[in-house]
This record gives C-alpha cells, structure tokens and sequence, in this order.
C-alpha cells in the first residue's frame, strides 16, 4: 500500500485564489512527520511546511498552512492567496520515527498551475 | 539559513566514464545527508543514506559498486556514478539534515544535478 498518496495530478487556479492540495498517509507508527515540499521547473525542492503527528495545532507559514486531520490520516496544504510564482509542483513527504529513522516518503506529486 | 549546494548543476559524459556530485551544506552541520535520483515526471527515490565518518546505507536495488557515496565531512557528500551508462541518466538530488538545528530533522535539498550519459 502506499504510504502517500496525493490523487489530484494537476489544479488550475486564478491568481489571488486560495488552492487545497490534497494528501493522504498510511502508517502505524504512532510518532511521524508530515512534510510539503514544492519543485517549480528548476528542480530545486523547496521546504514549505511541517507538522508532527503529536502537533495539537495546524502548522502555519505564511501563505501555507496545513489541514492536519489525524483521524482521516489526512494532510492538506492550503494556500492562500495564489500568486502566479506558486506555479510547480508539490509534493507531500512523512517521516516515520521509528528506529529512528530521517527517511522520507513522498507522494507522486501534483501540479499547480496559478493563471493570471 | 539551510542551505544546500550541488555542483555540478548539469553534466554530459560519455558512456564508460564516472562522474562526481557534490552536496555540501552551507550553513548548517549536516549529520545526515541523502542522494535521491528523480525521473521525469516522477517523484524522488531515496537512493542511499551517509552520515559523516560511516558508510553509507543503500536502498534495496541500489548498487553500492555503482553509486559510490562518500561524507567525508559534515558539511559535504559525494556521490560517484562509477562507469555510467545512458540508463544512468536521471536528475540527482541531495538532501542534508541535522539534529543540532533543533527543529524536526527536516531536509533541506540542494538544486540538483542533471546527469546526461551519451
């Protein structure tokens, strides 16, 4: 089964917008992290947002906050505010604790397009 | 802060010959460092795991011989793609994290190396 899964391909949104990317986890690890990361068509993967599987509260930064729904094993980014340079994609990533481990899984990732 | 470099940023090689990346963290004391290769339209796979001064921890169905991967210091990784072939051609990128930051282990990934073998 798949550890992460964003089901959403490809979004279209107009400037100024606010977008929901999707993405749901598998695991029974009971401590985990849930982790956003956006690659525009440079290849760099940017850092955007994290939130550990103990947070009471939505992890925020700036623009991007992130719908933590543990009961659903879910974990959305919202981004506020659409500019046209959020144009990329996006790819949701957890890190399972156990053992100690740093890994990251990553979701096959989606594509948001922001038009003017 | 959280800075990562690649170098090269893109290579050409001839088919038979090895090629160095490097990873380095700029401003941070990496203690872990991970090599993923990413092909087009796909997401990252996790090739290996180095952490300074040991040896590195490959993936199942990573070749160790082929991908050579040395953290000589805590600060920068190398990965070596020892006599590489056309289907070795991919998009190679790094990640470093580190305990000492205090946050939660997050990765931060360099820009990437884009390797072409003729």
């Amino acid at each position: 089964a798949q550890k992460i899964t964003q089901t959403q391909p490809g979004m279209f949104v107009q400037e100024k917008e606010a977008v929901t990317l999707d993405c749901t986890y598998d695991t029974s690890d009971p401590s985990y992290g849930l982790f956003w990361y956006k690659q525009p068509s440079s290849g760099e993967m940017i850092f955007l947002i994290y939130q550990g599987s103990y947070d009471q509260q939505n992890a925020t930064e700036g623009r991007y906050s992130l719908n933590f729904q543990k009961a659903r094993k879910s974990a959305n980014l919202v981004i506020s505010a659409s500019q046209l340079g959020d144009s990329a994609m996006y790819f949701c990533a957890m890190r399972e604790d156990k053992g100690g481990s740093e890994k990251l899984v990553f979701g096959k990732g989606m594509k948001l397009t922001v038009n003017p | 802060g959280a800075v990562v470099s690649q170098h090269p940023s893109w290579v050409i090689c001839k088919s038979g010959t090895s090629v160095k990346i490097e990873c380095r963290s700029l401003d941070f004391q990496a203690t872990t460092m991970f090599w993923y290769r990413q092909f087009p339209k796909q997401s990252l796979m996790l090739m290996a795991t180095s952490n300074e001064g040991s040896k590195a921890t490959y993936e199942q169905g990573v070749e160790k011989d082929k991908f050579l991967i040395n953290h000589a210091s805590l600060t920068l990784s190398t990965l070596t793609v020892t006599s590489a072939h056309p289907e070795d051609s991919s998009f190679y990128i790094c990640s470093a994290s580190s305990r000492d930051r205090g946050l939660t282990d997050t990765q931060y990934f360099g820009p990437g190396t884009r390797l072409t073998v003729l």
